[in-house]
């Protein structure tokens, strides 16, 4: 089954412990994207790779690391967890991103998200 | 700046009621645009999305979006909702060519039986 999966799902942890939060996809795509979901601001985009070893930042990369050293793997790192980063959050996946020469290819599909707590 | 708008944070209907939840956004240019839906305790989904061609863009379970470039619009309809259709809906929004996906704040919908 074509999916992207995040784990854990659920995690309280406590300010200054580092934590990772892992994302695979098994639909050889390209693209990874890391998102925020937060009450009344919607998605924000952390940080995004176009392929194995290149990332980007997004709109809210303050507080996070993302490496891409397999292209099934997308990992969001918190080396210093404050209780501002409590949010629930989601990796996506695309074929492509994007590109406008294919189109239907930068539909992102979205894993089933993390709950992070920072006490 | 560039933003996604979804100026309806919560809107309550009767089952069988016509939905139409709106979804502006202010970049200039080509975009592709999409609506996702998040059922309670669930992931993201693709509802619908616009990529070119016909303005009018059918997706699963009734709903349909119309683009009108002009109002820079992408609203969502559903005809007669049903009780399952309470959930929150996101509309996004991605130059064509770039890499972000903007999103609005959502809309929570609830439908009451």
């Amino acid at each position: 089954e074509a999916q992207v999966t995040q784990n854990p799902r659920y995690l309280i942890t406590v300010t200054g412990k580092k934590l990772t939060v892992t994302c695979s996809q098994n639909m050889n795509h390209e693209y990874m994207s890391w998102y925020r979901q937060d009450p009344g601001l919607g998605l924000r985009q952390i940080y995004y790779s176009m392929n194995v070893e290149v990332t980007d930042k997004g709109d809210v990369p303050e507080g996070y690391k993302v490496s891409r050293k397999e292209k099934r793997n997308f990992p969001l790192i918190l080396e210093s967890p404050s209780p501002n980063q409590t949010s629930l959050y989601f990796c996506a996946s695309s074929l492509f991103g994007g590109t406008g020469r294919f189109p239907g290819t930068d539909t992102q599909y979205f894993g089933p998200g993390t709950r992070l707590t920072v006490l | 700046a560039q933003s996604v708008s979804q100026h309806n944070h919560h809107v309550i209907l009767s089952e069988a009621a016509s939905l139409e939840l709106g979804c502006n956004y202010s970049y200039g240019g080509t975009v592709n645009l999409f609506w996702y839906v998040q059922y309670p305790g669930q992931h993201l989904q693709l509802l619908l999305k616009y990529f070119s061609g016909d303005p009018l863009v059918k997706g699963i379970k009734g709903f349909e979006a119309e683009f009108i470039k002009s109002k820079f619009s992408f609203n969502l309809r559903k005809p007669s909702v049903q009780w399952s259709d309470t959930a929150e809906y996101f509309c996004a929004v991605k130059k064509t060519g770039a890499n972000n996906l903007f999103f609005g704040t959502g809309t929570r919908l609830t439908v009451i039986p």
